[in-house]
């Protein structure tokens, strides 16, 4: 069974704080993303990552950025959280090629609260 | 225009009933369809995938059609159970999926 594992289920930061949010896979995926989900508007890109090291940027990467150091390990960070970044967000992971790339494994989210 | 486009709901229904939802992308260079499942506060999974020439599932019958753009699940004899957010979703090139904003279904007794 894929495990996809988010750090925190809830976090409360305040706005200008530094964020960390992290994401393990135990499948070896090569895929991983990073969405972030919100009433009326479901879920949006913001980065993923076809291989360690590698980046790209989703539709919506302002505000963002990511780091991909080993293969399970993908991470999201808020450089300087703003209210408007109050969201869940989810994590997810596939393999690369075939019809398996677009069966994505999600984590169960965290949901961040920026005062 | 949101790429993919789905009626939010909520759909509340009876069990045993039939329901249908729709859903319509606006990219015409998508390649593959599927119905995504979410649970309430939980992550969403994979449903089923959606062919041209339709497929079923148990209970669970989707569709596609190209020429319109638009695909569609039936769910029939519905379950409490089967109360979920049903997200619409199609990709693209590489890797990446577009998720429509779901479909709330409510079955009650």
């Amino acid at each position: 069974d894929v495990k996809v594992t988010q750090s925190s289920r809830y976090l409360v930061k305040r706005t200008g704080e530094k964020v960390f949010l992290e994401c393990v896979q135990d499948m070896d995926h090569e895929n991983m993303f990073w969405y972030r989900q919100d009433p009326g508007l479901g879920l949006r890109l913001i980065y993923f990552s076809y291989d360690v090291k590698m980046k790209e940027k989703g539709d919506i990467p302002e505000g963002y950025s990511v780091s991909r150091e080993k293969k399970e390990r993908f991470s999201l960070i808020l450089e300087s959280a703003s209210t408007n970044q109050t969201s869940m967000y989810l994590c997810a992971s596939s393999l690369p090629q075939g019809i398996a790339k677009n069966i994505q494994y999600f984590g169960a989210g965290t949901r961040l609260s920026v005062l | 225009r949101k790429e993919v486009e789905q009626d939010p709901g909520p759909f509340n229904v009876p069990e045993g009933a039939t329901v249908a939802f729709n859903c319509t992308y606006s990219n015409s260079a998508s390649q593959s369809f599927f119905w995504y499942r979410q649970d309430c506060r939980k992550e969403p999974k994979l449903l089923m995938s959606v062919y041209s020439s339709g497929n079923e599932d148990g209970r669970f019958t989707a569709q596609l059609n190209r020429a319109s753009q638009y695909i569609s699940l039936l769910i029939r004899d519905s379950k409490l159970s089967d109360s979920a957010t049903y997200l619409c979703v199609v990709s693209q090139y590489g890797n990446k999926l577009v998720f429509g904003a779901g479909t709330i279904l409510r079955v009650k007794s």
